[in-house]
């Protein structure tokens, strides 16, 4: 089974910190994206990667940068929480080529920002 | 631009009768549809895609272009399908997938 794994299930940052959250995937799969879920708006997209550094602005990139060094880890960056970034973190990977095949999904991050 | 609306925030429907979760969606070439499932505590999951033409637990979902629409439906509900349940579109050749805002489905007993 496909693993896509989030280091941290919960954390708590306070403004201004910069903030990491981590993302591993054991199955090479190419694609990589980050979306933040909250209720009411779905899930939206931060950002995505479709090779090692490579990486292409989602629909809210601002707030947030994004980092794949290596083909298995996609990192997501706030420079200054903010208050307004509290929310819940999904990770996800798929293979190459168009989103016909399916994604595979971290269990989540759970970010609060005080 | 890629659009995907659920319209229900929140559906309860009794046990044994039947549900449909409504879809639509704005895009103007050929799309590829999914809905996605999200269980109490656990990770959100690919229920079912439109190219596949697949029944999974009981669940289907008809590509409607003249409508933009792709409902998702079962005839007897039953309580495990509670959970929230998200549409997703990705348009042709797209490296992305863009989701609705998801719809929480209650089975009560």
């Amino acid at each position: 089974d496909v693993k896509v794994t989030q280091s941290s299930r919960y954390l708590v940052k306070r403004t201004g910190e910069k903030v990491f959250l981590e993302c591993v995937q054991d199955m090479d799969h190419e694609n990589m994206f980050w979306y933040r879920q909250d209720p009411g708006l779905g899930l939206r997209l931060i950002y995505f990667s479709y090779d090692v550094k490579m990486k292409e602005k989602g629909d809210i990139p601002e707030g947030y940068s994004v980092s794949r060094e290596k083909k298995e880890r996609f990192s997501l960056i706030l420079e200054s929480a903010s208050t307004n970034q509290t929310s819940m973190y999904l990770c996800a990977s798929c293979s190459s080529g168009a989103l016909s095949e399916k994604l595979f999904f971290g269990s989540g991050t759970q970010l609060s920002v005080l | 631009a890629q659009r995907v609306t659920q319209p229900e925030k929140l559906l309860s429907v009794f046990k044994g009768a039947p549900v449909e979760l409504k879809c639509n969606y704005s895009y103007s070439g050929s799309p590829e549809l999914f809905w996605y499932v999200q269980y109490s505590r656990q990770r959100l999951q690919l229920l079912l895609r439109h190219i596949s033409r697949e029944s999974i637990k009981g669940f289907t979902a008809d590509l409607n272009k003249g409508e933009t629409s792709f409902h998702l439906k079962k005839p007897f509900a039953q309580e495990e399908d509670s959970a929230m349940y998200y549409c997703a579109l990705s348009g042709q050749g797209a490296q992305k997938l863009v989701f609705g805002q998801g719809t929480r489905l209650t089975i009560n007993p």
